[in-house]
């Protein structure tokens, strides 16, 4: 267990349907960082959130948005899933931004 | 626009052999080169990390090895083991108040006995 709690593990959605991803940080870390990996792809950087605060954006969907709350956690929203949305959704939580602890994913298919 | 090059793709390596990965990154200022390990199902973990002011680090069979000139750091592998069969990411972090890594493409490392 990293400590970083993803829910769920597994999401089947159809077309055009909204979901939500959820993560818990590990404990004291204030950064939290979405990340999406496509079969056989790398790790592509969605967006970070620091205590509360959108702090980067990389290439997030304007159909992607998320949040950090002030208990820390942090949700993925993503709405009018398309095909290729379908992937392994992790996401990471640091203290200093140094050593990123990852939580276990959620892999999401569209259907 | 890709900051880091990592190769080979996938790599086949026996028992006892020595594994090795590579990447390359442009011109940005970076200051921290982690290397994540993933199996199968399961999210990246930390391996070994080094800061661009020290050219090797040693954990275990693990090695990074740094070139800030050529702009350039390997994973070594020492002693593979079947147990080390997963993909292998390089990643780096840009100097500054954005905390986030860019990761490497990823190489997907198998041992065989």
């Amino acid at each position: 267990d990293s400590g970083v709690t993803q829910t769920p593990k597994h999401l089947i959605t159809a077309t055009g349907q909204r979901v939500t991803l959820r993560c818990s940080p590990r404990s004291g870390d204030l950064s939290v960082y979405w990340y999406q990996q496509s079969l056989d792809q790398g790790l592509q950087f969605l967006i970070q959130y620091y205590n509360g605060e959108e702090r980067a954006k990389g290439n997030i969907l304007e159909r992607f948005s998320a949040q950090q709350f002030p208990d820390l956690h942090s949700e993925l929203n993503l709405s009018s899933l398309e095909l290729g949305d379908s992937a392994l959704y992790f996401c990471a939580s640091s203290a200093e931004g140094y050593g990123y602890t990852f939580g276990s994913g959620t892999r999401l298919t569209v259907v | 626009q890709q900051q880091v090059k990592q190769s080979p793709q996938s790599l086949i390596v026996q028992k006892g052999g020595i594994s090795i990965i590579n990447c390359a990154y442009e011109n940005t200022a970076f200051d921290y080169f982690p290397w994540y390990q993933q199996f199968p199902g399961k999210g990246p973990a930390l391996l070994i990390a080094i800061r661009p002011d020290v050219s090797e680090k040693k954990e275990g069979r693990f090695t990074i090895s740094f070139n800030k000139s050529a702009k350039q750091f390997s994973l070594h592998i020492m002693d593979s083991q079947p147990g080390d069969s997963a993909t292998y990411f390089c990643a780096l972090k840009e100097a500054g108040t954005a905390s986030k890594l860019t990761f490497g493409t990823g190489t997907r490392l198998q041992v065989t006995l």
